[in-house]
């Protein structure tokens, strides 16, 4: 049981790139997360899946997009990089079924130049 | 407007040092308070929830205590491997996606 898993660990990224940070959880959880972590902030919700294909916007969405089409993977997708993405990123998820708190990967430590 | 604030922002302890973090939160209603531990470079990891104002829970030396107003993790005679951020959370008994509102941390340093 690996839990929450993020790949890749750490990545560069170019202004104006793209790329996808993936998640997958083993736990069928149907509730997923995902998180950026600034350094001497709180962890700011960036989009969240109550399901399979259904997810919305949490309190700083602009310049990410996800996609939901199984319980286990929640993928997110910056477009257009910019410096204000440098960040940790952190994927959880959790089952309010059987209780409220969520479980984390290990992050994603992105810098964009 | 649900908030969390999280004092001290840093803490230094000796070893066998014991001490409180604080985690003052503001909610319409509670559904449940958490507490992770975070260390560098890694995801938090989940501790303790509470639910309700008199509730306490308890794993190795910290001790983890609500109120209707704040919680307080004690940490009691504290080793060095006790050494990380401390993050608070709540949840709005509202709320239907179960989102958390987090607080910005106690970073605990123990010196052997």
């Amino acid at each position: 049981n690996a839990g929450v898993t993020q790949t890749p660990k750490f990545r560069i990224l170019k202004i104006g790139q793209s790329m996808t940070l993936q998640c997958t959880q083993d736990m069928n959880h149907n509730y997923m997360y995902w998180y950026r972590q600034d350094p001497g902030m709180g962890l700011k919700l960036i989009y969240y899946s109550v399901g399979a294909g259904i997810t919305d916007k949490g309190e700083v969405p602009n310049g990410y997009n996800v996609s939901r089409s199984t319980t286990e993977d929640f993928p997110l997708r910056l477009e257009l990089a910019a410096p204000s993405q440098t960040s940790v990123y952190f994927c959880a998820s959790s089952s309010p079924g059987g209780g409220y708190e969520q479980y984390f990967g290990p992050g994603t430590r992105l810098t964009v130049t | 407007e649900d908030q969390v604030t999280q004092s001290p922002e840093a803490l230094r302890l000796q070893e066998g040092e014991s001490s409180s973090l604080n985690c003052s939160y503001t909610v319409s209603g509670l559904r449940g308070l958490f507490w992770y531990r975070q260390d560098p470079g890694k995801g938090p990891e989940f501790l303790f929830t509470l639910y309700s104002a008199g509730e306490e829970k308890e794993k190795e030396r910290l001790k983890a205590t609500l109120t209707k107003k704040e919680s307080f993790l004690h940490i009691t005679a504290p080793k060095p491997e006790d050494s990380a951020t401390y993050l608070c959370a709540v949840q709005n008994l509202m709320d239907s996606n179960y989102q958390l509102i987090w607080g910005a941390g106690t970073k605990l340093i123990i010196k052997p």
